[in-house]
């Protein structure tokens, strides 16, 4: 069974360009997490997704938002990019809400 | 609200030694507690998890954790530890029950197994 997927895995973005990440859980899985992992900020909760529903979001500004799709899976968007958003971003799915969750590798964004 | 803290950053151990990562939480209301396992340049892997039943579970690698409610701990252990143990380990807390499903993170500990 094939795990959690994201893509791309490096993004390289300037300052006030838009970022797009894309996550496929694992099949079966309805609920989509979202992660950040910034040097020296540890692991941050960003978005959870399920039935295509945003059900919750972390402290950070509107202009990190995604959505998720019919088949479960989602898009982070990152609007007007700023230095400090470079980070590893993971995406995790859990087969319903409350249950475990399984982790991508990762996408490696990184803005100049 | 959620909180976890992991009280050491770096341990560094030799092969075969065994070793202790340490694990703290703090929380209102009852939690699902969790370590995750992260090899360099990669993302994270479940290393085992308490929801409830049995406070000591048990990874396929050899790795152990006890849920000690009174002292509000989770800690990591394994008798024996080798080079490929080498990583950095994530303690981390979810809320039972409720709307909000999260994952609380520590800081992490990075785990170094040297010959």
């Amino acid at each position: 069974e094939a795990g959690v997927t994201q893509s791309p895995t490096h993004l390289i973005k300037t300052r006030g360009q838009q970022a797009t990440l894309r996550c496929s859980p694992i099949s079966g899985h309805t609920s989509v997490y979202w992660y950040q992992q910034a040097l020296g900020l540890g692991l941050q909760f960003l978005l959870w997704y399920d039935e295509g529903e945003e059900r919750n979001r972390g402290n950070f500004p509107p202009r990190f938002s995604g959505r998720q799709f019919p088949n479960y899976s989602s898009e982070l968007n990152v609007n007007a990019l700023e230095l400090e958003d470079s980070a590893l971003y993971l995406c995790a799915s859990s087969l319903w809400s409350g249950q475990e969750q399984f982790f991508g590798p990762g996408t490696r964004l990184t803005v100049l | 609200a959620q909180s976890v803290t992991q009280l050491d950053s770096q341990v560094p151990v030799f092969e075969e030694a065994p070793v202790e990562l340490r694990c703290n939480y703090s929380s209102s209301v009852s939690v699902y507690l969790f370590w995750y396992v992260q090899y360099p340049n990669q993302g994270l892997q479940l290393l085992l998890k308490y929801l409830s039943g049995s406070t000591l579970v048990e990874s396929i690698n050899g790795f152990e954790a006890e849920f000690n409610k009174s002292q509000t701990s989770f800690h990591l252990r394994k008798p024996s530890v080798h080079i490929r143990d080498t990583a950095e380990y994530f303690c981390a807390v979810m809320r039972s029950g409720g709307s909000n499903y999260k994952l609380t993170f520590g800081k992490g500990t990075l785990l170094t197994v040297n010959p």
